[in-house]
């Protein structure tokens, strides 16, 4: 079983529309949670970090629920530069950094 | 941009052969972790170093190992090389947990 699991997509959502995505993590120890976004062959820039509370910034909200073991983003009002694919990461107690495989967003005019 | 550089950008290297990738760390920062990343995959955590010490490692054999300089710059050495490494390697510097990726160095072992 994967460290991270993330539905590969493609979500394929028209400009204006909210659209969610979640993954998966096992280890129930894992410690940090991130969004990255990564564009077609570029390095992944970071997106937000995920708290237990919760966290906003702008259009995304990233949400954490440990009981379940799963990450959460969900985009308002989607624009057509947030087409990229999107990572999910969770940190260990060891320091160890697991990527999901990620899932590709595709906004639509 | 993040400040976080690479070098070479791009690599042809033959099977057997080996490697070295450098990486400067965005000022500030006195971490740094590599990644390799295959076409269509998440990039898959090599290890860390912070403060010159390898601080975490991920399942990856003793052919790939690390430096990390007092500046906090770091190189990544690969051994023997093998088709299979064929990859874009990333490295991301980081004061805490949250990680800043360089450009990556595109490497093709033929």
């Amino acid at each position: 079983r994967k460290e991270v699991e993330q539905d590969p997509g493609p979500f394929n959502v028209p400009e204006g529309a909210t659209v969610a995505f979640n993954c998966t993590y096992s280890n129930s120890a894992s410690q940090s949670f991130f969004w990255y976004r990564q564009d077609c062959r570029k390095e992944p820039k970071l997106l937000m970090s995920v708290y237990s509370s919760g966290n906003e910034d702008g259009r995304f909200t990233a949400q954490l629920n440990r009981a379940s073991q799963y990450i959460s983003l969900l985009i308002r009002d989607s624009k057509l530069s947030d087409s990229a694919t999107y990572l999910c990461v969770v940190k260990d107690n060891f320091n160890k950094f697991y990527f999901g495989s990620g899932t590709k967003l595709n906004v639509k005019p | 941009e993040t400040g976080v550089t690479q070098s070479p950008t791009h690599l042809i290297k033959t099977r057997g052969q080996q490697v070295t990738l450098r990486c400067s760390s965005q000022s500030g920062h006195n971490t740094v972790s590599w990644y390799q990343q295959a076409l269509g995959q998440g990039p898959q955590f090599i290890f860390q170093y912070y403060r010159e010490e390898e601080n975490g490692r991920g399942n990856f054999p003793p052919r790939f190992s690390g430096l990390q300089f007092p500046n906090y710059s770091s190189e990544l050495n690969v051994n023997a090389l093998e088709l299979d490494d064929s990859a874009l390697y990333l490295c991301a510097s980081s004061l805490q947990d949250e990680q800043y990726f360089g450009p990556g160095t595109r490497l093709t072992v033929t």
